[in-house]
C-alpha cells in the first residue's frame, strides 16, 4: 500500500453514461497525476495538478474527460458519453515534486470497462 | 515517446540476481533514472531511482554507467514474487513533467 487510494476500484458501465472516478493521493503530496493504461502497454499520462491547479493535459484527455481537485487534496475524474474505447485501467499518483523526492507513487487503479 | 530501450523479457531462476538493463543514450545532465515495477492487475511500484552514482535501497541496487547512458537495475535474490514488468524511465526535475512509461521488460523469476 503506497498511500494513494483510488475509488471505486472497477467500474463497469455502459457506453454513453457518465463516470467519475475519485484519487486520494498521500497527504504531504502536492502534485497530483491521471495515467490510462490499457492491455499490454504502459501508462500513458493524462493530467497533472500541482495543488488545485491543472497545469498540464495531454492530448489523450478528449472533452470527454475533465479532472478537477478542488482543495488541493482529493482529485476526480470524470468521463462523459463513455465509449468503448475508454475501456482501461485509471491510475493516480502523487508526489512531494522537489528536488531529489520527485518519485510518483501510484495507487491501486480504477479499472472501467465500458459495454 | 520514451527515452529509454529495455528488452522486452527476461528470465531469471530464483534465488539468483536478476540484473534488467536499460538504455538511455540522449539523457541530459538534469535528468533522473527512475525504475519502477508493476505486478498484475497492481499499481506501478517504485523501485529506485538516480542521477549520477549508483543508488542501493532496501529493494535493489541501482547501477549508472559513468556516461550515464545506460543503467542496471539488479534485484540481488530474486523471489517469486519479483515476477512483474519492470520500466526504466527518464525524467528531468523540470516542472510538470510526466513520467513516459515505455513497453517495460516482462521479468519472469522461475522455480
Amino acid at each position: 500500500d503506497t498511500g494513494v487510494s483510488q475509488d471505486p476500484r472497477h467500474k463497469i458501465t455502459k457506453r454513453g453514461q457518465n463516470v467519475t472516478f475519485r484519487c486520494d493521493p498521500i497527504s504531504e503530496h502536492n502534485r497530483l497525476y491521471w495515467y490510462r493504461q490499457t492491455l499490454g502497454q504502459g501508462p500513458e499520462f493524462l493530467t497533472y495538478f500541482q495543488n488545485e491547479a491543472q497545469l498540464e493535459k495531454s492530448r489523450l484527455l478528449s472533452d470527454r474527460f475533465s479532472a478537477e481537485r478542488p482543495k488541493g487534496s482529493f482529485s476526480t475524474l470524470e468521463i462523459q458519453r463513455t465509449e468503448q474505447g475508454d475501456s482501461a485501467m485509471y491510475l493516480c499518483a502523487s508526489s512531494l515534486g522537489t528536488g531529489w523526492r520527485n518519485e510518483q507513487f501510484f495507487g491501486p487503479g480504477t479499472r472501467l470497462t465500458v459495454l | 515517446d520514451a527515452k529509454t530501450t529495455q528488452p522486452p523479457s527476461m528470465d531469471c531462476a530464483e534465488g539468483r540476481a536478476a540484473n534488467l538493463p536499460c538504455n538511455h543514450s540522449t539523457i541530459s545532465g538534469n535528468e533522473y533514472v527512475y525504475w519502477y515495477r508493476q505486478i498484475h492487475s497492481q499499481g506501478p511500484q517504485y523501485i529506485i531511482h538516480g542521477l549520477k552514482n549508483n543508488e542501493t535501497n532496501e529493494m535493489a541496487s541501482l547501477i549508472i554507467t559513468e556516461d550515464r547512458k545506460s543503467s542496471t537495475l539488479i534485484l540481488p535474490h530474486a523471489t517469486l514474487r519479483d515476477t512483474a514488468v519492470y520500466y526504466c524511465i527518464v525524467r528531468g526535475d523540470n516542472y510538470g513533467q510526466n513520467f513516459v512509461f515505455g513497453p517495460g521488460t516482462r521479468l519472469s523469476v522461475l522455480p
